[in-house]
């Protein structure tokens, strides 16, 4: 089945700065590449995906990019403000079945003012 | 966006008893629905898939006749802790995916904190 590593466990970073968290998975059937962000008590919250037939997408701060030959898609947030301060979590999925989601192990992000 | 309703929020029941937990889609019609479970400062782990009208798919390792899962209609599905046990306190986590939509986004619920004393 599919596995999904996440790096690093931790970021600190100084407001303003760029963050980067890197995403490796294992199955080449998978597909579609979901970021969410987690706070506090919360559930998580989708804030940027990617298909497999796209190398990267764009959302304000937020980018997302795919490596498919590597197997690797990386989450990058820029000019970060203190409110960016969360869990975050890659996943994955394929499109066979139920089209189930396997996630990273989660990379708490500390903003700094 | 599509919006996942989770209730209760929180509970706090004794070991040995049973509580439910309620997972609805209020915007959206889901045929699919998935329950997560997450430990403290770890990430979500799927318990099971539900489908509308037919019986969970659940993953290995998880006891089908401790976390009974019932998705009536589609809108609504619901996860029972039987017989819960202090090991069994979580968070718990419910998803929905909206088959209008053009993705496989899955929308997730806020979460309901169990706490077996």
């Amino acid at each position: 089945g599919e596995n999904v590593e996440q790096h690093p466990s931790t970021l600190s970073v100084q407001e303003g700065d760029s963050a980067v968290i890197k995403c490796t998975y294992s199955d080449s059937a998978s597909n579609y590449f979901p970021w969410y962000k987690q706070e506090l008590g919360k559930g998580p919250q989708l804030i940027i995906d990617i298909r497999s037939n796209v190398g990267e997408k764009k959302d304000q701060r937020i980018a997302v990019t795919l490596n498919k030959t590597a197997k690797h898609f990386s989450l990058h947030i820029t000019e970060t403000q203190p409110e960016d301060s969360a869990v975050y979590f890659c996943a994955a999925s394929d499109r066979t079945g139920f089209q189930k989601l396997v996630f990273g192990t989660g990379t708490r992000l500390l903003v700094s003012p | 966006g599509a919006v996942v309703s989770q209730h209760p929020s929180w509970v706090i029941c004794k070991s040995g008893t049973s509580v439910k937990i309620e997972c609805r889609s209020l915007d959206f019609q889901a045929t699919t629905m998935f329950w997560y479970r997450q430990f403290p400062k770890q990430s979500l782990m799927l318990m099971a898939t539900s489908n509308e009208g037919s019986k969970a798919t659940y993953e290995q390792g998880v006891e089908k006749d401790k976390f009974l899962i019932n998705h009536a209609s589609l809108t609504l599905s619901t996860l029972t802790v039987t017989s819960a046990h202090p090991e069994d306190s979580s968070l718990y986590i419910c998803s929905a995916r909206d088959p209008a939509s053009a993705t496989d986004t899955q929308y997730f619920g806020p979460g309901t904190r169990l706490t077996v004393l």
